[in-house]
C-alpha cells in the first residue's frame, strides 16, 4: 500500500540554525501539505502545495519557512533561522485531489531546538 | 472560518464497551468531516469522512459517526472497544476546497481490559 514518507524521524538541532524536513509523498498524487503538532495542543495547519506553488498558508507559516518540491518525489520544509518555539511534531500529508479526497499522512518528524 | 472542538481530551473505556468521541464544529459553509486516529510514532489515519452524502457514516474497524447539523456535531461511536482501539483521536474540518484542515486538540482513547 502506497505511504507517505518521512525523513528524519528525529531531528535536533541548536537554535537559530538552518533545517530542511523531507517528505516522499505518494507518487500520483497532487497536493502536499505540511502540519505542525506542539507537544499536548492541536494539529496546527501551516502550508498547501498545488502545481508547484503555494495554495494557502496559515499565518504561522512567516518567512522564516519556505517549501519546495525539488523533484518529482520530493517535498521539503525549510525552517531557516529555527526558534525555541518551533519544536513540535511537523506532519507531511498528501491527496490525490483536494476537498473531498483524504489527506494521507506521513509518521511525522519530531524536531527539537536546543 | 473553521473550527472543531474536541470535548475530553482523555477518554477510557473497559474492552467491550461503547466508545464515544465526541466532536462539535464550527463552520461558515457546508463542512467536510473527518475522523482520523494516530498510534504511538506512527501518522495520522483516515477513520471516516463525511462529506455531504449520508449523514450517518461507516468508517474502517467498526467506527462510525453521525453529522447531525442541527447540534453541529460530529461525535465517534463503535459499540465494543478493543484493545487495540487504544489511540489518539482527532477530528477535522475542511471546506470544500480541501486547501486547510483544522484539527481538534485530540483526544486520548484508553481501552481498560
Amino acid at each position: 500500500e502506497p505511504e507517505v514518507t518521512q525523513t528524519p524521524s528525529h531531528q535536533v538541532t541548536q537554535m537559530g540554525q538552518e533545517v530542511i524536513l523531507r517528505c516522499v509523498p505518494i507518487s500520483n498524487h497532487l497536493y502536499f501539505y505540511w502540519y505542525r503538532q506542539i507537544l499536548g495542543q492541536k494539529v496546527e495547519f501551516l502550508v498547501s502545495f498545488y502545481n508547484n506553488e503555494i495554495s494557502e498558508k496559515s499565518e504561522i507559516f512567516d518567512d522564516q519557512f519556505s517549501v519546495e518540491r525539488p523533484d518529482g518525489s520530493n517535498f521539503t520544509l525549510k525552517i531557516r533561522s529555527t526558534k525555541l518555539e518551533d519544536s513540535a511534531m511537523y506532519f507531511c500529508a498528501s491527496s490525490g485531489k483536494g476537498g473531498l479526497y483524504e489527506q494521507f499522512f506521513g509518521p511525522g518528524t519530531r524536531l527539537t531546538v536546543l | 472560518a473553521q473550527s472543531v472542538t474536541q470535548l475530553g481530551s482523555h477518554v477510557s473505556v473497559s474492552e467491550g464497551a461503547l466508545v464515544l468521541l465526541r466532536c462539535n464544529y464550527s463552520s461558515s459553509v457546508p463542512p467536510y468531516l473527518f475522523w482520523y486516529v494516530q498510534y504511538p510514532n506512527q501518522g495520522l489515519q483516515l477513520l471516516l469522512k463525511y462529506t455531504s452524502a449520508a449523514t450517518l457514516v461507516k468508517g474502517i474497524n467498526g467506527f462510525e459517526a453521525e453529522f447531525k447539523k442541527s447540534e453541529t456535531s460530529f461525535h465517534l461511536t463503535k459499540p465494543s472497544a478493543h484493545m487495540s482501539d487504544a489511540a489518539e483521536y482527532f477530528c477535522a474540518v475542511s471546506d470544500r476546497t480541501g486547501n486547510q484542515f483544522y484539527f481538534g486538540t485530540g483526544t486520548s482513547l484508553t481501552v481498560i481490559p
